[in-house]
């Protein structure tokens, strides 16, 4: 089955204390991308990688660090995590974000809550 | 500065009805645009998404709209059914990947 799985699906966890928000695809997709959603202002760009080492920003990536070194896994680093951090986070993989016949997939979101 | 709005946090429509939901944007070098819905508990799966070349793209009861002069899209749902109930977010995507998203639309469909 087609998926993007994201782990862990829930933590709370401390200010400061270093986590990883994992993200694997195994569509062979090229595209990914982080999202975090906060209520009133939807899904935000974290940052997104086209392919393998290579990342972009994008609207928020402050506080946040991304790497892509396989093709189906692109991890999400809070390395000092603060309580602003606090949201719904999505990722999501596509052969290309502007392919029409190929979208984004998307894992299930990771809520993270930073004390 | 959100480049991309949806103005109506909410919408209430009757079953059977047709449903609209807008989406405004500021940035006239997006000329992609997707819909997607997302249910509670879930990630948004696509809906439907339009090239700037176009103005309508259709694809069985969801129609999606563009005006490029206005800068307006809209989604149209005919006829609404309760399992539509969801949020929709309006994204737009310029030539550099940058994919920018809506605040979201949350529709409810009564029976």
């Amino acid at each position: 089955e087609a998926q993007v799985t994201q782990n862990p699906r829930y933590l709370i966890t401390v200010t400061g204390k270093k986590l990883t928000v994992t993200c694997s695809q195994n569509m062979n997709h090229e595209y990914m991308s982080w999202y975090r959603q906060d209520p009133g202002l939807g899904l935000r760009q974290i940052y997104y990688s086209m392919n393998v080492e290579v990342t972009d920003k994008g609207d928020v990536p402050e506080g946040y660090k991304v790497s892509r070194k396989e093709k189906r896994n692109f991890p999400l680093i809070l390395e000092s995590p603060s309580p602003n951090q606090t949201s719904l986070y999505f990722c999501a993989s596509s052969t290309s974000s502007r392919d029409p016949n190929q979208p984004q997939h998307f894992g299930d979101g990771t809520r993270l809550s930073i004390l | 500065d959100q480049q991309v709005k949806q103005n109506s946090p909410s919408l209430s429509v009757q079953e059977g009805r047709i449903s609209i939901l807008n989406c405004d944007y500021t940035n006239s070098m997006f000329d992609y645009f997707l819909w997607y819905k997302k249910y509670p508990a879930e990630g948004p799966t696509f809906l439907i998404s339009i090239s700037s070349i176009k103005d309508k793209n259709e694809d069985g009861r969801f129609t999606v709209f563009l005006n490029k002069s206005a800068k307006h899209l809209s989604l149209h749902i005919v006829p609404s059914q309760p399992g539509d109930s969801a949020v929709y977010f309006c994204a737009a995507s310029a030539y550099n990947n940058d994919m920018r998203f809506g605040a979201g639309t949350r529709l409810t469909v009564k029976p």
